[in-house]
């Protein structure tokens, strides 16, 4: 899987939307950006994910570049709720496509701050 | 049940002791997932379970480390003769293939080997 770059701790305001950026400049035209997020003494929450197009669900908004190499989650109105460490993770979708396509390759992290 | 229940949520052992960690995946869920979490780290892939299969096991430190699923549902972690380097957060995630989409994870078991 490529190798994600995230910077490893950012504030947000409450209110304000939480922009959290990703590089994964040698993403394979098969690998898709996935969001998870771990919130203090839990596991990981999915969050998101997309292939080449911007995704939007309940919790957020993904928005990939063009040329796929980085991407941005967008969280649109951030509460105290949402400091946690997030991850930007790229992996093959779709089936079964050799070891370790299904697995999970976890970095540091973002480590996001809500500020009251 | 509605999540993936992992048990018990905060283990103490001994150096030299035997563990064993439960996760109840989520019913159906046919691929199952344990992860290591060290402190301040990101998980680290221990090993893959599809059904009852274990397809990987390639993520386990060591041989003292050992994953079981024998019915495809529940799983069993065991770590024999701990040691201090095996303290850290073992979480379990189930999904119901691996045609993407996400993961669905458990809270985790706190190892602390003394």
């Amino acid at each position: 899987d490529a190798k994600t770059t995230q910077p490893p701790s950012m504030d947000c305001a409450e209110g304000r939307a939480a922009n959290l950026p990703c590089n994964h400049s040698t993403i394979s035209g098969n690998e898709y950006v996935y969001w998870y997020r771990q919130i203090h003494s839990q596991g990981p929450q999915y969050i998101i994910h997309g292939l080449k197009n911007n995704e939007t669900n309940e919790m957020a908004s993904l928005i990939i570049t063009e040329d796929r190499k980085s991407s941005t989650l967008i969280l649109p109105h951030a509460t105290l709720r949402d400091t946690a460490v997030y991850y930007c993770i790229v992996r093959v979708a779709g089936g079964y496509s050799g070891a370790g396509s299904y697995q999970l390759t976890f970095g540091k992290g973002t480590k996001l701050s809500v500020i009251p | 049940g509605a999540g993936v229940s992992q048990s018990p949520r905060y283990k103490v052992a001994k150096r030299g002791q035997d563990v064993a960690l439960r996760c109840d995946p989520i019913s159906g869920h046919v691929s199952l997932f344990w992860y290591q979490q060290a402190l301040g780290q990101g998980p680290e892939f221990l090993t893959y379970f599809q059904n009852e299969a274990q397809l990987d096991k390639s993520g386990l430190p060591s041989d003292r480390f050992f994953a079981e699923r024998p019915e495809g549902s529940v799983s069993t972690l065991k770590i024999q003769r701990t040691q201090q380097e095996d303290s850290a957060v073992y979480l379990c995630a189930s999904s119901l293939g691996n045609r993407g989409g996400g993961y669905t994870f458990g809270s985790g078991t706190r190892l602390t080997v003394v």
